[in-house]
């Protein structure tokens, strides 16, 4: 079955690391997403990319670095200069780049801090 | 830019009876609109979205919505809620590009037995 493929499930981060979250998906979206989640709140944008070698900041990309070198792979590193890493990290993608693109969302990624 | 507000947090309802949940959203032009549910440590599910055409949509798992432009309204409602519902539901509207979408706050369903 298609779908995207979030990986680990769980993640912990030592002060001064950098970690990367992995995103794959099968479905041969051209544009992926990277969302954080905390409790209380809906979902923001961290990074965008709607085609492979380039990518867009979104509404809170200070901390994080991403790359897209491959049509179905969209990492996410969480550096050290995230002063505030712990949340639920959502990946997700879209066949068009349209506001009436639907996202599809993989199962995320919890982060916490050690 | 556009914004959506659910207004409640959290709604309790006992299982077989009916389910209305409240999207509010503001945008200038005609929105994409979309509910998604998330179960405990999963991701968004799609379950139904407006473009165009009939304002009132159908979507997976017996749930539709109306579009009430007049009330910049897309309440997502349910006949019947089974167990199985209990899940956060966010309502979201896309703009021009599908970066800007933006999420509703979310509101927790809670279903009594």
């Amino acid at each position: 079955d298609g779908g995207i493929t979030q990986s680990p499930k769980y993640l912990f981060r030592k002060e001064g690391q950098n970690v990367t979250l992995s995103c794959e998906q099968n479905l041969n979206h051209d544009a992926m997403y990277w969302y954080r989640q905390d409790p209380g709140q809906g979902l923001r944008l961290i990074y965008y990319s709607q085609i492979v070698n380039d990518f867009q900041k979104g509404d809170i990309a200070e901390g994080y670095s991403v790359s897209r070198e491959k049509k179905e792979s969209f990492p996410l590193t969480v550096t050290s200069a995230q002063k505030n890493p712990t949340a639920f990290y959502l990946c997700a993608s879209s066949a068009g780049t349209g506001g009436s693109s639907a996202q599809h969302f993989g199962d995320g990624t919890r982060l916490s801090i050690l | 830019a556009q914004s959506v507000t659910q207004p409640d947090i959290h709604i309790t309802v006992s299982e077989g009876a009916s389910l209305e949940l409240r999207c509010n959203y503001s945008y200038g032009a005609t929105p994409y609109l979309f509910w998604y549910v998330q179960s405990p440590g999963q991701g968004l599910q799609l379950l139904l979205k407006y473009f165009s055409g009939d304002t009132l949509v159908q979507g997976i798992k017996g749930f539709e919505a109306e579009f009430k432009r007049s009330q910049s309204s897309f309440n997502l409602r349910k006949p019947s809620v089974h167990w199985s519902d209990a899940a956060e539901y966010f309502c979201a509207v896309g703009g021009y590009n599908n970066n800007d979408m933006r999420f509703g706050a979310g509101t927790r369903l809670t279903v009594k037995p």
